[in-house]
């Protein structure tokens, strides 16, 4: 089992649609809690953090983070063509400094006109 | 922000060469650089670690004397791929922490797409 679980889609919306894109993962120590968005043939770029369970708002993007469960979640409202991409969940725990990144596999969105 | 430069953006090289890409914080101090690659619509594998002025800590699976890395400064890591191979044909990425940022301090560079012929 992955330590991190991620439904790779595609997801194909409508220009407009609320997104919800999710991640599930089994390592108890992972506090800290990202979503990169990655266009093709580039590197990812940080889009929202989260620390814990909560959540957390910019913009069209919601991040969410049920410790709980061991479930986060990104939310983008207002989805728009240039939000075409592949997002990916990252996390990590307390370990120390330069921990490294567990990444999920990412999910390829797909926002049409 | 953060800015990491990745460089080249592209390589094509003959099987057998070997070839070496660059990576630099620009406008911060990187003490620990990540490399990794990425098959297609495949998610990031972490290959190393390095940190600064020591070796580089290598996953589980990755030949360190086929992918060497060096992290001689605070601001410069690079990887060489040696005696290049088909199957070595990836997409290669580089990271820097700025452990100014706290735990989300992790900065990537835009990928080397390398081709090996």
């Amino acid at each position: 089992q992955k330590e991190v679980e991620q439904d790779p889609g595609p997801l194909s919306v409508p220009e407009g649609a609320i997104v919800s894109l999710n991640c599930t993962y089994s390592n108890s120590a992972f506090q800290y809690f990202m979503w990169y968005r990655q266009y093709s043939r580039k590197g990812p770029e940080l889009l929202m953090y989260t620390y814990s369970s909560g959540n957390k708002e910019d913009g069209r993007f919601t991040a969410q983070v049920d410790k709980s469960s061991k479930y986060i979640s990104l939310f983008i409202r207002d989805s728009q063509p240039s939000d075409s991409a592949t997002y990916l969940c990252a996390m990590t725990g307390v370990t120390g400094g330069g921990n490294k990144l567990t990444f999920g596999t990412g999910t390829q969105l797909k926002v049409e006109l | 922000g953060a800015v990491v430069s990745q460089h080249p953006s592209r390589v094509i090289c003959k099987s057998g060469t070997s070839v070496k890409i660059e990576c630099r914080s620009l406008d911060f101090q990187a003490t620990t650089m990540f490399w990794y690659r990425q098959f297609p619509k495949q998610s990031l594998m972490l290959m190393a670690t390095s940190n600064e002025g020591s070796k580089a800590t290598y996953e589980q699976g990755v030949e360190k004397d086929k992918f060497l890395i060096n992290h001689a400064s605070l601001t410069l890591s690079t990887l060489t791929v040696t005696s290049a191979h088909p199957e070595d044909s990836s997409f290669y990425i580089c990271s820097a922490r700025d452990s100014g940022r706290g735990h989300y301090g992790y900065t990537f560079g835009s990928g080397t797409r390398l081709t090996v012929v």
